[in-house]
């Protein structure tokens, strides 16, 4: 199993709600990562966990809270989030370098 | 000027046609080089990966790296329109947890 499990696909969320993405991956990677894509423009990263434990926070705004329950799950809680905040989030792991990241396929986020 | 810079295209070229895509780069600490592809509101999928100077084959795909001028490039053989898509190169100094820096991307249009 080489694959990055996102879910859901798509969202749509007022800015007064409460929402989490899930990503989950069985090929024994120790760290996962959340980035956040904007149309046409690269991956920025966001959050890096390693064994579990958050190493990497890029200065995201406390309306993103990252969750790591064990090695293979990764949330990402979203709270009064701002239509700049529309975007394509990606999940991704690694074995434990960072050169060969895994993607999941995306949730496309719209905030109303 | 930016770390990594990337000709956003669009590159249109008819089927069957050699693609060259590039990518230059100013920090001269980076060993790793990747190419991506990544498809319409898809996550990205490492397609090379290469360290240091050299190239490296993998079926259509060839990647080169010069760091004496600070160049990497992914040649596409035989090209056929589902390789139509998004390009990133990314690039990163050191194993480990370090931030990937990513290009802006090349999008690729393969005509039948």
């Amino acid at each position: 199993d080489t694959e990055v499990t996102q879910t859901p696909k798509h969202l749509v969320m007022g800015m007064t709600n409460k929402k989490s993405l899930k990503c989950e991956q069985h090929m024994g990677h120790r760290a996962m990562y959340w980035y956040k894509q904007k149309a046409k423009k690269p991956p920025e990263l966001m959050f890096v966990y390693s064994y579990e434990k958050l190493s990497i926070n890029e200065s995201v705004p406390s309306r993103f809270s990252p969750e790591c329950p064990n090695s293979s799950l990764l949330n990402l809680h979203l709270h009064a989030l701002q239509p700049e905040d529309s975007a394509l989030y990606l999940c991704a792991s690694s074995q434990g370098t960072v050169e060969k990241l895994f993607f999941g396929s995306g949730t496309q986020l719209s905030v109303l | 000027q930016k770390e990594v810079e990337q000709d956003p295209g669009p590159l249109s070229v008819p089927e069957g046609a050699i693609v060259s895509l590039n990518c230059t780069y100013s920090n001269s600490a980076f060993q790793y080089f990747m190419w991506y592809r990544q498809y319409s509101r898809k996550g990205p999928e490492l397609l090379m990966y290469t360290y240091s100077s050299g190239n490296k084959e993998d079926g259509r795909f060839t990647a080169q790296v010069d760091k004496s001028s600070k160049y990497i490039s992914l040649f596409i053989r035989d090209s056929q329109p589902s390789d139509s898509a998004t390009y990133l190169c990314a690039m990163s100094p050191l194993v480990g947890f370090q931030k990937l820096v990513f290009g802006t991307g090349t999008r690729l249009l393969v005509s039948p």
